[in-house]
């Protein structure tokens, strides 16, 4: 079965600086995903990617999927308390009958302290 | 455009107990996947709904099951519910995405379920 290992497990930065999340998966990435949860709460979509070598933007936020490498990254530019939360990678991984069902990583812990 | 909801928001049981979850998705969505997230893990995949049927299901025991309703809503059932049954539910609706097999999901805001 497909394994999502996501790093940092948590992450402490100051407002304003930059910050970087990877998700690395244990079999070759056919879709990946990357959500952001408060605490307790739904998960916020923020990026697909499907491709080797994309790249997707959203305000500050920036994803890019290696294929090659069978990683993805999530880059913050600027950190803002508001892009505090747990930011959770997701594949898409082959199920039963040809469907697809989503993997999740367990997730980074992103506190900014203004 | 409401986005998915689910129901209760908060839930407490007593072991071998039975409960049942529910979820409205996005409009437009005709798929149904739940979800169950132990405290400070991920997601972990429980079942999907398409056309009243279950077509996809994680590695959970028959105690999990669900259905969906014509107007593509859908629950969880819970049986015999154990202590590790505490967990955040959470349900998402897809729509199929041109071309290929990915989807993107839209999550609701989940059932804390606490089983005691």
């Amino acid at each position: 079965s497909q394994e999502l290992e996501q790093s940092p497990q948590s992450l402490i930065v100051q407002e304003g600086k930059n910050l970087t999340i990877n998700c690395t998966s244990s079999k070759t990435l056919y879709g990946l995903y990357w959500y952001k949860q408060k605490y307790g709460e739904g998960l916020i979509f923020l990026m697909m990617l499907q491709k080797g070598g994309e790249e997707k933007s959203h305000e500050k936020i920036t994803a890019k999927l290696d294929e090659k490498k069978q990683q993805s990254s999530l880059h913050i530019t600027a950190s803002q308390p508001s892009h505090a939360g747990i930011y959770l990678c997701g594949a898409d991984s082959p199920g039963s009958g040809g469907y697809q069902k989503v993997t999740f990583g367990i997730g980074t812990k992103l506190q900014v302290i203004p | 455009d409401a986005g998915v909801t689910q129901s209760p928001t908060h839930l407490i049981k007593t072991r071998g107990q039975q409960v049942t979850l529910r979820c409205s998705p996005k409009s437009g969505h005709d798929t149904v996947s739940w979800y169950q997230q132990a405290l400070g893990q991920g997601p972990q995949f429980i079942f999907q709904y398409y056309e009243e049927e279950e077509r996809q299901r994680g590695n959970f025991p028959d105690r999990f099951s669900g259905h969906q309703f014509p107007n593509y809503s859908s629950e969880l059932n819970v049986n015999a519910l154990l202590l590790g049954d505490s967990a955040l539910y959470l349900c998402a609706s897809s729509f199929p995405l041109a071309g290929g097999n990915s989807y993107e999901q839209y999550f609701g805001p989940g059932t804390r379920l606490t089983v005691t």
